[in-house]
C-alpha cells in the first residue's frame, strides 16, 4: 500500500470555473476526512465519510463544494464556480475506525492538493 | 472558539540543540487524544507523537518527546538535537473521543522551526 494518494498535486484554475479533486485513502480504511488548509494556517475540517456516507460537512464547505465517495473507495472534492478565496491546499486523510474508547487511530494524510485560483 | 493554541508564530534553532514547541489546547471531553505533526514545505503531513489524556507518562519517539501537563492542558512538543531536516511547520492537533465519534482533528495554527547550522 502507498499510503494516500491525492490527484493532482498541483492546480490553477480561472475564476469561475470547476474543478474536482481526487483521494484515494488506505484500502482498509473507511473513514475518509477533507480539510482545507490556507496559507500560514492549520488545516480546517472540512467533510467526514464512513464508507460511501457522508456523516459530517462543515460550514465550510458552502454550497458550491460537495464531496463523494462512491463504493466506500476514493473521494472526489468539487468546487463549482471557484472564487479566489478557494485558493488553500486541500488534504485527503484516512483512518481505521477506533475501538470504543480509543484515542489513538491510525490517520494518514495525503500529500494535498493546492489549488490557485487565478 | 479555537481549541488549539500554538503561540510561536516561528521559531530559529542552531543544529543540534533541543527546542521546545508550544502548545495548549480546550476541552471538556475527559477523553481526548493529543498530536503533534510535521508539514514540510513539500506540504504532507508527517505523524510525530500521539498523548492520549489517560496516558500517565509523557509520550517519547525518537529525538520527539511530548511534555503533557494535564491540569494546565498543555501538550509541549520537545525535538533534541535538531537537525537541518527539521526545518517545517508543526502542528498540534487534538481528537476528543466522547463527543466526536467521527474522529477529525481540531489543529492549531503551526510554528514554523528553522534550523540554522
Amino acid at each position: 500500500d502507498t499510503g494516500v494518494s491525492q490527484d493532482p498535486r498541483h492546480k490553477i484554475t480561472k475564476r469561475g470555473q470547476n474543478v474536482t479533486f481526487r483521494c484515494d485513502p488506505i484500502s482498509e480504511h473507511n473513514r475518509l476526512y477533507w480539510y482545507r488548509q490556507t496559507l500560514g494556517q492549520g488545516p480546517e475540517f472540512l467533510t467526514y465519510f464512513q464508507n460511501e456516507a457522508q456523516l459530517e460537512k462543515s460550514r465550510l464547505l458552502s454550497d458550491r463544494f460537495s464531496a463523494e465517495r462512491p463504493k466506500g473507495s476514493f473521494s472526489t472534492l468539487e468546487i463549482q464556480r471557484t472564487e479566489q478565496g478557494d485558493s488553500a491546499m486541500y488534504l485527503c486523510a484516512s483512518s481505521d475506525h477506533p475501538s470504543p474508547g480509543q484515542g489513538f487511530v491510525g490517520y494518514t494524510f495525503g500529500s494535498g492538493t493546492r489549488l490557485t485560483v487565478v | 472558539a479555537q481549541k488549539i493554541t500554538q503561540t510561536q508564530p516561528g521559531m530559529f534553532v542552531q543544529e543540534k540543540e533541543a527546542v521546545t514547541l508550544d502548545c495548549t489546547y480546550d476541552t471538556s471531553d475527559p477523553s481526548y487524544g493529543l498530536f503533534w505533526y510535521k508539514q514540510p514545505s513539500s506540504g504532507e503531513m508527517i505523524f510525530l507523537i500521539y498523548q492520549g489524556s489517560y496516558d500517565q507518562q509523557n509520550a517519547t519517539e525518537g529525538r520527539y518527546s511530548l511534555n503533557f501537563q494535564k491540569a494546565r492542558k498543555s501538550a509541549n512538543l520537545v525535538i533534541s538535537a535538531s537537525q537541518l531536516g527539521d526545518s517545517a511547520m508543526y502542528f498540534c492537533a487534538m481528537r476528543e473521543v466522547t463527543t466526536d465519534s467521527w474522529g477529525k482533528f481540531q489543529f492549531g495554527a503551526g510554528t514554523q522551526v528553522v534550523v540554522t547550522p
